[in-house]
């Protein structure tokens, strides 16, 4: 079993939807990251969380620590959202990546 | 800034030959990652420097891989020798230890081993 689950693997979804992605993880952690990564390959953080909920623009990221358990939520969906969404813990001195959710957006 | 910058963003070589692959960080940030990413393992941590000194490179796959910085704003990963199961893309990011501590990440370089 990977550390790290991402769920669903794929997502289609139309433009205006509200979007969710599932992230769990199975070990201690001090930190999880959001990252994005766009189909030409670019890497960009969105969040970095420790505990609760982050807002920025039409992304929401929450934590539970207790669950061990991370969602990422877009709202309004738009077609330039279309990418790879992975989420990384950070453990100790290491990082485990999911191995990411390929979200599509059609208008 | 310009961000992280690595180079080359592609490189193409011969199995046995020697890849070096260079990334210089944002200006101030003091922690700097190596990536690498393919399609079977997805993104995994190689080695990290704190202050220009490797930390943990428990992800470094075996000798043939080397990382070094020599000062705040050069680093480079080398593959001596190169084979092509090393093919994928390595992504090289930093960021600084106080404040939101989320990484910035290169463009990536794309390396194939023939």
């Amino acid at each position: 079993k990977n550390e790290v689950e991402q769920s669903p693997q794929n997502l289609t979804a139309q433009e205006g939807e509200f979007i969710t992605i599932n992230c769990s993880y199975s070990v201690g952690i001090s930190a999880l990251h959001w990252l994005q990564q766009h189909p030409g390959g670019g890497i960009v953080s969105l969040f970095m969380l420790s505990s609760g909920k982050k807002k920025h623009g039409r992304l929401i990221a929450t934590i539970n620590i207790q669950e061990k358990h991370s969602s990422l939520h877009i709202t309004a969906s738009h077609p330039r959202d279309s990418a790879v969404y992975i989420c990384a813990v950070r453990s100790d001195n290491d990082m485990r990546f999911g191995a990411g959710t390929r979200l599509t957006v059609k208008p | 800034d310009a961000g992280v910058i690595q180079s080359p963003r592609h490189e193409v070589t011969e199995m046995g030959q020697e890849v070096t692959l260079r990334c210089k960080p944002i200006s101030g940030h003091d922690y700097l990652f190596w990536y690498r990413q393919t399609m079977m393992r997805g993104l995994e941590l190689l080695i990290y420097f704190n202050n220009n000194v490797p930390i943990d490179d428990s992800g470094m796959p075996e000798d043939r891989f080397s990382a070094k910085m020599p000062n705040a704003s050069f680093s480079t990963l080398k593959i001596q020798p190169s084979e092509p199961r090393d093919s994928a893309v390595y992504f090289c990011a930093s960021k600084t230890s106080g404040g939101a501590g989320e990484q910035f990440f290169g463009p990536g370089t794309r390396l194939t081993v023939l």
